[in-house]
């Protein structure tokens, strides 16, 4: 089992560009979540989807954040413009509804750490 | 860049010896509470979870208390050793109710092992 995977591990850019972030959950799993990681503010839930369907995106900061899921195996976070504030840890993680435990287990991938300039 | 902000809280113990560190945690009508481990350049990874019914559960060299009274959580690292070294994090979650799978997570706390 390969894990959760994602891609770039990271990513310097200027301010002002598009940053794109992949992760490609584990295979069978129906969940996915964005996580952002800072110093300042810890481990926060950006968005996550059930089935390919985002259920809640409230954590989004603001408008320059996208995302998508096309299919079960890959998604995608989007930043556009990207400004130095963004810069942070960004973790995908996945989970499924018949793990075995009573809530999701998430598993989550090595992260991408972003740098904006 | 990144802003300065919080600096994690530190525990420094020695190997050997045990650990404890705790979590207080915001949210009663939390049905799991679930520890992560998060080792240099890596993701978050699942250490050990408790029900909300329990108040303690033992895994390998660790044990998870759960205080619903005050809510806080504990987790005890038997005989730790340098490997343990890493942030820890205590996350609470609903059961699966619908949508309701997201995780909160505490501030961490970061685990420094000396020889």
């Amino acid at each position: 089992d390969a894990g959760v995977i994602q891609s770039p591990r990271h990513e310097v850019t200027e301010m002002g560009q598009e940053v794109t972030l992949r992760c490609k959950p584990i295979s069978g799993h129906d969940y996915l979540f964005w996580y952002r990681q800072t110093m300042m503010r810890g481990l926060e839930l950006l968005i996550y989807f059930n089935n390919n369907v985002p259920i809640d995106d409230s954590g989004m900061p603001e408008d320059r954040f996208s995302a998508k899921m096309p299919n079960a195996s890959f998604s995608t976070l989007k930043i556009q413009p990207s400004e130095p504030r963004d810069s942070a840890v960004y973790f995908c993680a996945s989970s499924s509804r018949t793990g075995g435990r009573g809530y999701n287990e998430q598993f989550f991938g090595p992260g991408t750490r972003l740098t904006v300039l | 860049g990144e802003s300065v902000g919080l600096h994690l809280p530190t525990l420094s113990v020695q190997e050997g010896d045990n650990s404890i560190i705790n979590c207080a945690y915001s949210n009663s009508a939390s049905d799991y509470f679930i520890w992560y481990k998060q080792e240099s350049g890596k993701g978050p990874q699942f250490i050990i979870d408790i029900r909300s019914n329990m108040d303690k559960r033992q895994g390998q060299r660790v044990t998870v208390l759960l205080n619903k009274t005050v809510k806080h959580l504990s987790l005890q690292i038997a005989a730790t050793q340098p490997g343990d070294s890493a942030v820890y994090f205590c996350a609470e979650q609903l059961a699966h109710t619908g949508t309701a799978s997201k995780l909160t997570f505490g501030t961490g706390t970061r685990l420094q092992v000396t020889l």
